[in-house]
């Protein structure tokens, strides 16, 4: 079934440790973005890739980190978890950059103890 | 003024009732507009794209205020399984930026 898949789908990481969340599509999408998501502050943009090659940032990409090695994988990697960074994460697709919606992959409930 | 706002609710209303909410942007130029429903503790996904002329897919309609810079989602017949939370997603692109900004979203209840 074409989609986007994540994973781990939760996750308890003691402070400090490093964590690679995967993001993984089938659609060919070009575009791909990590969000978090958390309680009253909605969903907010960590980085973007806009194709295969070139990455970008968003609004809170402080601590994290991404790759996009090829057009499928775009894995997001904490270097060194704090507790703020304990969130819903989730990775989405489209299309292009410009103009199309956002497809969502299940989400990463990470905690940060 | 911030650049996606919605109100929070929660509606909570009779099933059968019509519900409606708006969505402001801040950005005249903003060209692209969609509404995304969430359910609780589950990604969100795409309910509607909104276009100019204003479109309708069964029992919900996406209209487009450019006038006033909002957006407005309208759901007749409401059923217990549209309990959710719905996100309004604005996009704009020009003079070499790029922006996709989610507002925080507005929780309806349907209750029986």
């Amino acid at each position: 079934i074409a989609g986007i898949t994540q994973a781990p789908t939760s996750q308890i990481l003691a402070a400090g440790r490093r964590m690679t969340l995967r993001c993984t599509q089938d659609m060919r999408h070009n575009a791909m973005y990590w969000y978090r998501q958390d309680l009253g502050l909605g969903l907010r943009l960590i980085h973007y890739s806009n194709t295969a090659g070139t990455t970008g940032k968003g609004e809170v990409p402080d601590g994290y980190s991404v790759s996009r090695a090829n057009t499928d994988d775009f894995p997001l990697t904490l270097a060194s978890a704090v507790p703020s960074q304990t969130s819903v994460y989730f990775c989405a697709s489209s299309p292009s950059f410009l103009f199309s919606p956002l497809h969502f992959g299940n989400g990463t409930r990470l905690t940060v103890t | 003024r911030k650049e996606v706002e919605q109100d929070p609710g929660p509606f909570n209303v009779p099933e059968g009732a019509t519900v409606a909410f708006n969505c402001t942007y801040s950005n005249s130029a903003s060209q692209s507009f969609f509404w995304y429903r969430q359910d609780c503790r589950k990604e969100p996904k795409l309910l509607m794209s909104v276009y100019s002329s204003g479109n309708e897919d069964g029992r919900f309609t996406a209209q487009l205020n450019r006038a006033s810079q909002y957006i407005s989602l309208l759901i007749r017949d409401s059923k217990l399984s549209d309990s959710a939370t719905y996100l309004c997603v604005v996009i704009y692109s020009g003079a070499g930026s790029y922006q996709l900004t989610f507002g925080k979203g507005t929780k309806l209840s349907v209750i029986p």
